[in-house]
């Protein structure tokens, strides 16, 4: 069982809708959530991170964990076509030599004008 | 700030050809990874090193080597090439945690067609 799984999409939503991105993982050891957003031949970069269960908010995103069903989503709120990106989640163990950062696949999400 | 930088951006190879991806960050990174990405399989892991001299296998170590003599760089060989290797490749650096922000740099990848 690959340790994060992520729904791949395509999404498309039209412009100000809600969108809802998911992640389930199967390492309970993960302590460090995160979400990436990567544009069209871009390389990744770091929209949001939490360490712990509950909600994270910043702007129009919201992040959210659930560590006793091992699963993250990640809100977008009045969705914009500067929105349209993969979004990956990605999780991490937490110290000592523990480098390891594992992706799920991504959501490639679109926002029609 | 150049952050994490790699070179090549693009490059050709034919199969049974070696070559090395460069990776350097300036940022005193402890942590360093090689991801592949292919069409809709999100990003997969190589390698990656939490410090100079340390060097770990990722899910497909299978094809590639690495090394990491300073903190600041990272190549990644491929040997012998085959065309299950094409793919996009990028760097990252971040701190570990608890030492400031545990984000995650990334290059802007290498696209890799082996023919």
């Amino acid at each position: 069982q690959k340790e994060v799984e992520q729904d791949p999409g395509p999404l498309s939503v039209p412009e100000g809708a809600i969108v809802s991105l998911n992640c389930t993982y199967s390492n309970s050891a993960f302590q460090y959530f995160m979400w990436y957003r990567q544009y069209s031949r871009k390389g990744p970069e770091l929209l949001m991170y939490t360490y712990s269960s509950g909600n994270k908010e910043d702007g129009r995103f919201t992040a959210q964990v659930d560590k006793s069903s091992k699963y993250i989503s990640l809100f977008i709120r009045d969705s914009q076509p500067s929105d349209s990106a993969t979004y990956l989640c990605a999780n991490a163990l937490l110290g000592g030599s523990q480098g390891n950062l594992i992706f799920g696949k991504g959501t490639k999400l679109s926002v029609k004008p | 700030n150049a952050g994490v930088t790699q070179t090549p951006k693009f490059r050709i190879l034919k199969i049974g050809q070696s070559m090395t991806l460069q990776c350097t960050q300036d940022m005193n990174h402890n942590y360093m990874y090689w991801y592949r990405q292919d069409p809709g399989m999100g990003l997969k892991l190589i390698y990656y090193s939490v410090g100079a001299g340390i060097t770990d296998k990722g899910e497909v170590p299978n094809g590639y080597n690495v090394s990491r003599s300073t903190t600041e760089d990272f190549p990644l060989r491929l040997e012998l090439a085959a065309p299950s290797q094409t793919s996009v490749y990028f760097c990252a650096s971040r701190y570990p945690q608890g030492q400031g922000s545990t984000e995650a740099f990334f290059g802007q990848g290498t696209r890799l067609t082996v023919v």
